[in-house]
């Protein structure tokens, strides 16, 4: 089956530009996680949604970031006039239940963001 | 979370056992131990997790210390296809506000050689 994919794989932007990421979690998954992974670092948690609701959004570095996921499955991560720390690859994943058991996270494979 | 440490990196000669260490000495009693791995290029993969007893699935087996304080994931016969990024993560199932997030560290990076 398809697991859960992402767009647009690369995206190059210019310092100050806005850029939208998009995810598609597995059908019927409630749960969606948003990670940064720099450069030869792990991936660091951003936010997570459980269906429509973001219940956590301590991961996010600044008011530039911004994600929704308003029917409770695709969700967009949306960055605003980017800057040259914003340059990592995000990682979106998902489970089929809440985050307070354990389900195993699938993860995408990843939009790789270079701002120049 | 309880803090992980991983060597930095590791060889292994493909079919031979790859076993990667994690120290994970301030656990506590309701957190568990996940593993994930990451090949290049891709998101990270789940492999295992377990509380205290070990586990076993077909891609992988956990050995948790007795004290809990330390476990090794076992690529029984590892193939070049294992080469990749490994994060052991120590997380609590307890609900809270935790939801579930992931904290990786660094990893350890298995080669595996023909």
């Amino acid at each position: 089956g398809a697991g859960v994919s992402q767009s647009p794989r690369y995206k190059v932007a210019k310092r100050g530009q806005d850029v939208a990421l998009r995810c598609d979690p597995i059908s019927g998954h409630v749960s969606l996680f948003w990670y940064q992974q720099a450069l030869g670092q792990g991936p660091e948690f951003l936010t997570y949604f459980q269906n429509e609701a973001q219940l956590d959004k301590s991961g996010l570095p600044s008011d530039r970031f911004f994600a929704e996921r308003p029917e409770g499955s695709v969700s967009t991560l949306k960055i605003q006039r980017t800057q040259q720390e914003d340059s990592a690859v995000y990682l979106c994943a998902s489970s089929v239940g809440s985050a307070t058991e354990f389900y195993e996270q699938y993860f995408g494979p990843g939009t790789r963001l270079t701002v120049t | 979370d309880a803090k992980t440490t991983q060597p930095p990196s590791m060889d292994c000669a493909e079919g031979r056992a790859a076993n990667l260490p994690c120290n994970h000495s301030t656990i506590s009693g309701n957190e568990y131990v996940y593993w994930y791995r990451q090949i290049h290029s891709q998101g990270p993969q789940y492999i295992i997790h377990g509380l205290k007893n070990n586990e076993t699935n077909e891609m992988a087996s956990l050995i948790i210390t007795e004290d809990r304080k330390s476990s090794t994931l076992i690529l029984p016969h590892a193939t070049l296809r294992d080469t990749a990024v490994y994060y052991c993560i120590v997380r609590s199932n307890a609900g809270g506000t935790s939801y579930g997030k992931l904290t990786f560290g660094q990893g350890t990076i298995l080669t595996v050689h023909p």
